[in-house]
């Protein structure tokens, strides 16, 4: 079945430096959507890429899906102590289920 | 207007019991998905809703769990004869079409003693 897979599964760093997590799909992706959940909370939705190749931007997030559709990664510059959280990818195959991968958490140094 | 909610929002059931979470998606949402995540863990793709109609229920037990969203009322997970693995979080989420985004409840915390 389809599979989504995410690393790293944790990162820390320190305050200020940037930070990247990779999604990898095992089938193309109709489109790809990333969600932030913080301890104890629920995930929230940040966005989607539709578009081979897109890229989207929202103030120091970056996001990309790859030129094949089949990965996605999430880029964070200058990190800051509210990021902290554990960020999913969420593929959509065009079959019924949006499957998530497993999530990488971000840790922060201040 | 008011986002998905879940209720109870903590859930404490002896083994054996059953378990009832309760899911209403967002207002002219009538897609609904409802997910498993363990402490520290990802969240776990469990059944995909439509009203009246389940669409995909492959990450669902077959044994002990069925999920239904009626016509009228809110999206039902039922846990029958609960284990203490079946501790966890289950969160449900619900969009306006398949594909799009989805927004999360608070989520039901089940812990099964």
């Amino acid at each position: 079945g389809q599979q989504v897979m995410q690393i790293p599964q944790y990162q820390h760093v320190q305050e200020g430096e940037d930070f990247t997590t990779y999604c990898n799909s095992s089938t193309t992706l109709s489109n790809i959507q990333w969600y932030k959940q913080r301890p104890g909370g629920h995930p929230v939705f940040l966005i989607q890429l539709v578009k081979s190749g897109e890229v989207k931007k929202q103030k120091r997030l970056t996001f990309q899906f790859g030129e094949a559709k089949k990965n996605s990664s999430l880029h964070i510059t200058a990190t800051q102590t509210t990021d902290v959280g554990t960020y999913f990818c969420a593929g959509d195959s065009s079959a019924s289920k949006i499957i998530f991968g497993s999530g990488t958490r971000l840790s922060i140094r201040p | 207007n008011a986002g998905v909610m879940q209720n109870p929002r903590h859930l404490v059931r002896r083994r054996g019991q059953e378990a009832r979470l309760r899911c209403s998606p967002m207002k002219g949402h009538s897609h609904v998905y409802w997910y498993r995540q363990l402490p520290e863990e990802g969240l776990k793709f469990m059944v995909y809703l439509q009203k009246e109609n389940i669409i995909d229920e492959s990450g669902m037990p077959k044994e002990r769990f069925s999920a239904e969203f009626p016509k009228e009322g809110p999206s039902i997970l039922r846990i029958q004869q609960v284990v203490r693995g079946d501790s966890a979080a289950y969160f449900c989420a619900s969009s306006t079409n398949r594909g799009t985004e989805a927004f999360f409840g608070q989520g039901t915390r089940l812990t099964v003693v």
